[in-house]
């Protein structure tokens, strides 16, 4: 059961570029999270943004959530090779009390 | 640092042999996870737990079995492993107050190979 859709699949810029990611989801949520994974590595979790908020900040993140949309975006500012990972929204599933449910993931390249 | 540690990274099995693969937190979290990621599927949930000997199925349950017999420690079960069982496992956990309610510690991963 997918629930929710990263765009693009994959994105490649330079250094002190911007890059937005995408999510689309299909049901009612109560949270909207989105994870960072380094190659072959576990993911970590970047941002929680809630149903009732619009946007949210953490260091060169921003997080925008349209519910009426059924949409979240991911903004990376400055970007550095460091951010060179795939990054992956996850929703709740449509029944009340399941696990996350994570999309297939943008992969971001970010070369100097 | 919070941990959740992952037995093994590389982990190599024959083809009906039962396998275990065990996670343990040290964050006194309530709910763990299983998830496993292929190539172009993404991470699809196996099993989760809320509370000690809970069990909740995910989306991919069969051939799968969890124990929860420490709030510690989340072990996922391959009865008889098989070739399509080759794959990244990753465990997580998070706080009681939904499973969702709140972001995700993930180990490092296993990657079992399945000959």
């Amino acid at each position: 059961s997918q629930q929710g859709e990263e765009d693009p699949q994959a994105l490649s810029i330079q250094e002190g570029e911007n890059a937005t990611m995408n999510c689309s989801y299909k049901t009612s949520i109560n949270n909207l999270q989105w994870y960072r994974q380094n190659s072959g590595r576990g993911l970590v979790h970047l941002i929680l943004i809630r149903s009732n908020e619009r946007e949210k900040h953490s260091g060169r993140l921003r997080v925008t959530l349209d519910t009426s949309k059924k949409s979240s975006s991911l903004l990376i500012t400055a970007s550095r090779a460091a951010d060179t990972a795939s990054y992956f929204c996850a929703t709740d599933a449509h029944q009340a009390g399941t696990a996350l449910i994570f999309g297939k993931g943008t992969t971001l390249s970010v070369s100097s | 640092d919070v941990k959740v540690t992952q037995s093994s990274r590389y982990l190599v099995k024959r083809t009906g042999e039962k396998v275990f693969l065990e996670c343990v937190q040290d964050m006194d979290h309530e709910n763990m996870f299983w998830y496993r990621q292929d190539p172009g599927l993404g991470l699809r949930l196996i099993y989760f737990s809320y509370d000690v000997k809970m069990k909740e199925k995910g989306d991919i349950p069969e051939g799968y079995s969890v124990s929860r017999e420490k709030k510690e420690r989340f072990s996922l079960i391959l009865e008889s492993a098989s070739t399509n069982q080759t794959s990244m496992y990753l465990c997580a956990s998070s706080l009681f107050g939904g499973p969702t309610n709140y972001g995700y510690t993930f180990g490092s991963g296993t990657r079992l190979t399945v000959v």
